[in-house]
């Protein structure tokens, strides 16, 4: 089937400009992850999202960037007034739920967000 | 010290040769071990997983774990030019919270044909 989709692509933006980034997860999983990848840095863990439970936020560098996430479907990861900072590539992932399930994350490929 | 820690390279081999890559960790609560591939401005692929100490094969390619010695491995038999690309190990606790995966920075290999 089909595998996780992000849109957009690639995100040129101001600083001060706010950004919403979008996932499509894989059609049957129930958790939801985004990661941050900055240049030459491993993929920092941000947000999880498991099904209609609370979701763990504590990866969130700070209260300019949200989350949300409708039912098991789509999410969407917001960015208010963006710093130059914030340039990365933002990763969504999707996997079953459980132990040995969490560690089968599949990511998307990504969105590229350049903050001028 | 950093939770997980791999060499960036970059790694720079003959078509044919055996590529090791590596990583080493310092939390011993890691149960599950990961190895992604990712391809330039691509998301990581899932290659291989592994539960605990021990070895899994997977045609051309081996991950082994050493929990004594808190390191992994992924053994690539037979490399190709399309294997280029960077490697990224990851890690997770095997409690409530083991959903969170620990990357390394990810090692660079060039196959040159």
């Amino acid at each position: 089937g089909a595998g996780v989709s992000q849109s957009p692509s690639n995100k040129v933006t101001e600083k001060g400009k706010d950004v919403e980034l979008r996932c499509d997860p894989i059609s049957g999983h129930t958790a939801l992850y985004w990661y941050r990848q900055r240049l030459g840095q491993g993929l920092e863990f941000l947000i999880y999202f498991q099904g209609n439970s609370a979701p763990d936020k504590s990866g969130l560098p700070s209260d300019r960037f949200s989350a949300e996430r409708t039912g098991e479907s789509v999410s969407t990861l917001t960015i208010q007034r963006t710093q130059q900072e914030d340039s990365a590539v933002y990763l969504c992932a999707s996997s079953l739920e459980g132990r040995a399930r969490w560690a089968t994350q599949y990511f998307g490929p990504g969105t590229r967000l350049t903050v001028l | 010290q950093k939770e997980v820690e791999q060499d960036p390279g970059p790694l720079s081999v003959p078509e044919g040769a055996i590529v090791s890559l590596n990583c080493t960790y310092s939390n011993s609560a890691f149960q599950y071990f990961m190895w992604y591939r990712q391809y330039s401005r691509k998301g990581p692929e899932l290659l291989m997983y592994t539960y605990s100490s021990g070895n899994k094969e997977d045609g051309r390619f081996t991950a082994q774990v050493d929990k004594s010695s808190k390191y992994i491995s992924l053994f690539i038999r037979d490399s190709q030019p399309s294997d280029s690309a960077t490697y990224l190990c990851a890690m997770s606790g095997g409690g409530a919270g083991s959903y969170q995966l620990t990357f390394g920075k990810g090692t660079k290999l060039s196959v040159i044909p």
